[in-house]
């Protein structure tokens, strides 16, 4: 069955750096999504993308944040100058029109800022 | 904005015995409710979904049923077993594609 795809899975940096993570929705998905976990809290919505631009995004997604599909396959989120609390776990998705709302979670990247 | 509440935060049940969770939505707009399992350290899995043309829905031993008027819906899973134990979350979505609001979890602990 096919899967998102998320790397890396861990990736340490030191508060102010920028880091990019990287994912690889389902092939025949059109709508990508990135969500995230901070420690023993719930999921939260960051943004959606669709048809190459933002289709939606949360107050969390400011201009520290950006995202993009560089090419056909990628699908990356870029946090520029992390902070402490950026700490999380990163969960890129992607969904499919026929399929309704129904979307499909990479395992994740887990950020840690120290 | 859409608020999704979900109780109770913890739960532990006897093998055997079911479970039920509850969630509350705020935005009478929102016409998509899925449940995700997640266990430690992986990614939420969809375990079952309604869409809110629909009063209930079954799947083996897992059902959701869904009150529209009262902006609520539930989980019930029957006859635990221990690898039931995970967190479950809830979540609501309107035509918005994959923004979805999620509960703040539930931390199923069967017991053998």
């Amino acid at each position: 069955e096919p899967e998102v795809t998320q790397t890396p899975s861990h990736q340490v940096t030191q508060m102010g750096q920028e880091v990019i993570l990287r994912c690889v929705p389902i092939s025949n998905h059109l709508y990508f999504y990135w969500y995230r976990q901070i420690l023993g809290q719930k999921v939260e919505f960051l943004v959606s993308f669709y048809n190459n631009e933002i289709s939606e995004k949360s107050e969390i997604f400011d201009d520290q944040f950006s995202v993009e599909r560089p090419d056909g396959s990628n699908f990356t989120l870029k946090i520029r100058s992390t902070k402490l609390e950026d700490s999380a776990m990163y969960f890129c998705a992607s969904s499919r029109p026929s399929s309704g709302n129904t979307i499909y979670f990479g395992e994740g990247s887990w950020l840690t800022v120290v | 904005g859409e608020n999704v509440e979900q109780h109770p935060s913890t739960l532990s049940v006897q093998e055997g015995d079911s479970a039920v969770i509850k969630c509350t939505y705020s935005d009478s707009a929102s016409n998509y409710f899925p449940w995700y399992k997640q266990e430690l350290g992986k990614r939420p899995q969809l375990i079952i979904d309604i869409r809110s043309n629909v009063g209930e829905k079954k799947d083996q031993r897992i059902a959701v049923t869904l009150n529209k008027t009262a902006k609520h819906f539930s989980l019930h899973i029957t006859e635990t077993q221990p690898e039931d134990s995970a967190v479950y979350f809830c979540a609501a979505a309107s035509d918005s594609w994959g923004k979805f609001q999620f509960g703040a979890g539930t931390q199923v602990v069967v017991t053998p």
